[in-house]
């Protein structure tokens, strides 16, 4: 079946070190996202890609870095810069659905990152 | 700038009853689109129903129906014959225009739903 995967499921970390989330999509979708959720809020978009090669900041991409070498994976890294890392990262994928006129997003399990 | 405004944080639902969950949205831009999502506790989300700000008619998914009141800017998710498997948290979602081109999402702060016997 088609559909994002995310891992670690859990990850814990040390203060002061990187830590790099996976996402890995078969979906075939162009574009790919990072989200944030914190408790009690609404998801913020930290990184977006819309090709290959390509990758844009989104509202909070201060203390993240992404790379897009593939179609099928946009893996996140949290670096040490990233204040407040504990959070519950969601990755996502879309298509242009033309029946509907939505831009679909399709998501991933997430990854529940604690800094200890 | 685009908001989207959920005022329930959360909300209780007898089983088989219908509920309604509110949200509100505020942009300038003249064509935009709106979304449900459900987020249960395994932490996906996962997609409900979509309305586009020119669609004529209200959408529905099976027991999810969108209230759409372009006038008012509000998207109220109605969920008919509530199962207990409803229970999850619900967010609200407007397609809003990315820097680069492309479109993304701006998320309200969701409902939490519980569907009791």
């Amino acid at each position: 079946d088609g559909g994002i995967t995310q891992s670690p499921k859990y990850l814990f970390r040390k203060e002061g070190q990187n830590v790099t989330l996976s996402c890995e999509q078969n979906l075939n979708h162009d574009a790919m996202y990072w989200y944030r959720q914190d408790p009690g809020q609404g998801l913020r978009l930290i990184y977006y890609s819309q090709i290959v090669n390509d990758f844009q900041k989104g509202d909070i991409a201060e203390g993240y870095s992404v790379s897009r070498e593939k179609k099928e994976s946009f893996p996140l890294t949290v670096t040490s810069a990233q204040k407040n890392p504990t959070a519950f990262y969601l990755c996502a994928s879309s298509i242009w659905t033309p029946a509907s006129g939505a831009n679909v997003l399709t998501f991933g399990a997430g990854s529940r990152l604690t800094v200890l | 700038a685009q908001k989207i405004t959920q005022t329930q944080p959360g909300m209780f639902v007898q089983e088989k009853e219908a509920v309604t969950l509110d949200c509100t949205y505020d942009t300038s831009d003249p064509s935009y689109g709106l979304f449900w999502y459900k987020q249960p506790s395994s932490g996906e989300m996962i997609f409900l129903i979509y309305q586009g700000s020119y669609d004529q008619q209200n959408a529905t998914e099976g027991r999810y129906s969108l209230n759409f009141q372009k006038a008012r800017k509000s998207a109220n998710l109605v969920i008919s014959a509530s199962q207990l498997g409803d229970s999850a948290m619900y967010f609200c979602a407007m397609r809003g225009r990315l820097t680069g081109g492309g479109n993304k999402l701006t998320f309200g702060t969701g409902t939490q739903l519980k569907v009791e016997l």
